[in-house]
């Protein structure tokens, strides 16, 4: 089946330690967008890539940091998890700027 | 700016009574509104778009400019319908972003 693949499902990770998250798509979409979700929150678009441009929100913090070798495979990385970064983040793509997002099953971050 | 307001967190009904999931939109442009739905252990999936003005799994919502709203409907709920559901509004122009409301949490009880 296609469709968008979060790796790990559960990620801990000590405080101030790098950690990458990882989402691939077998759909060709050519967007890709990271969300993060904090307990009992909305959604929050952290960035997205348009093919290979990057598109960056303005209040993401530059802890922040996203990569797309490639059109099937995106990684977010932050640089220094504090507490307060511990939240589900979930990965969408969609095929392009008018359709609708299929989204990952999440991948669930933990900052002890 | 642009805001998606869901005010209930938990709607709870019984079997066969009415729902009505209610999302309220802040926004200067034109509106495009969806709702998604999360099944338990399930991924966020799209539940329905208000341009298509279609009814999927019997629900059905109508944009409704003058109140900013998009409410989620369907006459007889069923225990099935037991889910997550969020309202999202389309913002940015082109790029085609979305902005989220915090979601309801419909609990159908036998």
């Amino acid at each position: 089946d296609a469709m968008v693949i979060q790796n790990p499902r559960y990620q801990v990770t000590q405080f101030g330690k790098p950690v990458t998250l990882s989402c691939s798509q077998t759909l060709n979409h050519n967007v890709m967008y990271w969300y993060q979700q904090k307990s009992s929150q909305a959604p929050k678009l952290l960035f997205h890539y348009y093919d290979k441009d990057f598109n960056n929100e303005a209040d993401t913090p530059d802890n922040f940091q996203s990569r797309r070798p490639n059109t099937s495979f995106c990684f977010l990385d932050i640089r220094s998890p504090g507490l307060g970064d511990a939240a589900m983040y979930l990965c969408a793509t969609s095929r392009d700027r008018q359709s609708s997002y299929t989204f990952g099953s999440g991948t669930r971050l933990t900052v002890v | 700016a642009q805001r998606v307001t869901q005010p209930e967190k938990l709607l709870s009904v019984f079997k066969g009574a009415p729902v009505e999931l209610k999302c309220n939109y802040s926004y200067s442009g034109s509106p495009e509104l969806f709702w998604y739905v999360q099944y338990s252990r399930q991924r966020l999936q799209l539940l329905l778009r208000h341009i298509s003005r279609e009814s999927i799994k019997g629900f059905t919502a109508d944009l409704n400019k003058g109140e900013t709203s998009f409410h989620l409907k369907k006459p007889f709920a069923q225990e099935e319908d037991s889910a997550m559901y969020y309202c999202a509004l389309r913002y940015g122009g082109a790029t085609n972003k979305l902005i989220f409301g915090t979601g309801t949490l419909l609990a159908v009880q036998p």
